[in-house]
């Protein structure tokens, strides 16, 4: 069963466009909610992270908006660029998890057109 | 930053033999580190947590006696794939946390491992 649920799987933006990626999760109990990219043959790294506290939080070009009551979050990316292009993954933990495991989407692939 | 290096960045073995994956966190100390496989353009699955000085937890439908997992200190876990087939090919991924970060903090990513068996 899916923790995490993600979406679009593929996202074609323009250069200069906005990208936005969905994810959605059903356990409360997760209160950690990062964002990875990841290039082809490498491994993720970390983008942004938020906690359900607060429902936006922005770094440069990359924002994320988190909805508690409804249980989304969604990762914003402002003038997308092509060096852009990579696969995303939101994820989610909890205090009671695993000693921090992750709990990840299945990844979006963004493609950013010149 | 916090670092991991996972060695070998890419092997190629014959159908039958053994690999070792090494997994290292340079600049930090990690008693828990946690390893992925992952098929082209999908998800990460995890495999097994591993734990510094004890046994690995490994996920439902993973197999213990192929993939051997030790966590012999606080910067170094190894994953064996023992016997290995073509449908063990695949890119594995290593990652830890800081031993004094919480579960909310950051989780660093290794470069995987591009394992190939012919």
């Amino acid at each position: 069963q899916q923790q995490v649920k993600q979406s679009p799987q593929s996202l074609i933006v323009q250069k200069g466009g906005i990208s936005i990626i969905n994810c959605a999760y059903e356990n409360t109990a997760f209160d950690y909610f990062p964002w990875y990219q990841q290039f082809p043959g490498k491994g993720p790294a970390l983008l942004i992270a938020i906690r359900p506290d607060v429902s936006e939080k922005k770094e440069g070009r990359f924002t994320i908006s988190f909805n508690k009551s409804a249980k989304q979050f969604s990762l914003h990316i402002m003038d997308s660029q092509p060096g852009d292009s990579a696969t995303y993954f939101c994820a989610a933990s909890n205090r009671g998890s695993t000693l921090g495991r992750l709990y990840f989407g299945r990844g979006t692939q963004l493609t950013v057109w010149p | 930053g916090a670092v991991v290096s996972q060695h070998p960045s890419w092997v190629i073995c014959k159908s039958g033999t053994s690999v070792k994956i090494e997994c290292r966190s340079l600049d930090f100390q990690a008693t828990t580190m946690f390893w992925y496989r992952q098929f082209p353009k999908q998800s990460l699955m995890l495999m097994a947590t591993s734990n510094e000085g004890s046994k690995a937890t490994y996920e439902q439908g993973v197999e213990k006696d192929k993939f051997l997992i030790n966590h012999a200190s606080l910067t170094l876990s190894t994953l064996t794939v023992t016997s290995a087939h073509p449908e063990d090919s695949s890119f594995y991924i290593c990652s830890a946390r800081d031993v004094r970060s919480s579960y909310n903090s950051p989780l660093h990513f290794g470069n995987g491992t591009r394992l190939t068996v012919t």
